[in-house]
């Protein structure tokens, strides 16, 4: 079963543009993680993030986390092309057993 | 540094019959975990193996099995085909412990006819 939700399924902005994908859960965690999967194929880590941890940035990405709404949101700053990937949060306790959410499709547009 | 392989990388299969998906992890790492990814989904947790046993598994049947051998390497078997079973089949490796990020294999994409 997906233990979280990304909202929006689907979205598409015009390069350079920030993009802003929320991701919300149902159980408790020790920590979130986001994932980038490009076409389908091997997902790529891109930030984890702590339950007692509220903000977290690396490069372009921000990640907050709000542990009171079971949420967290991914913001993508200065949008490329290369961004057009789909993005999963996914929780767990560490690496072991993630649980991943249904994702969000990015659209890049040039 | 070789990230993680995966092999094969497609594969057609029919109904009822059994299958073997191979992993190969990230240099040094000691934890392979499996996922399956359905078309428009998430990856979701079958099996991870730390040490050639099984740490914990996910809602699968026991027609999925796995192993893990002492370089690591780890196979994933799946007998009794079925069309569900259709699905992108994702390696993954890591070291064990808290927060410690997974590296993705690029996946075996299985059809079953």
């Amino acid at each position: 079963s997906q233990q979280g939700e990304e909202d929006p399924q689907a979205l598409s902005i015009q390069e350079g543009e920030n993009a802003t994908m929320n991701c919300s859960y149902k159980t408790s965690i020790n920590n979130l993680q986001w994932y980038r999967q490009n076409s389908g194929r091997g997902l790529v880590h891109l930030i984890l993030i702590r339950s007692n941890e509220r903000e977290k940035h690396s490069g372009r990405l921000r990640v907050t986390l709000d542990t009171s709404k079971k949420s967290s949101s991914l913001l993508i700053t200065a949008s490329r092309a290369a961004d057009t990937a789909s993005y999963f949060c996914a929780t767990g306790f560490g690496n072991e057993k993630l649980t991943f959410g249904t994702g969000t499709r990015l659209t890049i547009i040039p | 540094d070789a990230g993680v392989t995966q092999s094969p990388t497609h594969l057609i299969k029919t109904r009822g019959q059994q299958v073997t998906l191979r992993c190969s992890p990230k240099s040094g790492h000691d934890t392979v975990s499996w996922y399956q990814q359905a078309l428009g989904q998430g990856p979701q947790f079958i099996f991870q193996y730390y040490e050639e046993e099984e740490r914990q598994r996910g809602n699968f049947p026991d027609r999925f099995s796995g192993h893990q051998f002492p370089n690591y390497s780890s196979e994933l078997n799946v007998n009794a085909l079925l069309l569900g079973d259709s699905a992108l089949y994702l390696c993954a490796s890591s070291f064990l412990g808290p927060g410690e990020k997974l590296f993705f294999g690029s996946g075996t994409q299985l059809s079953v006819l």
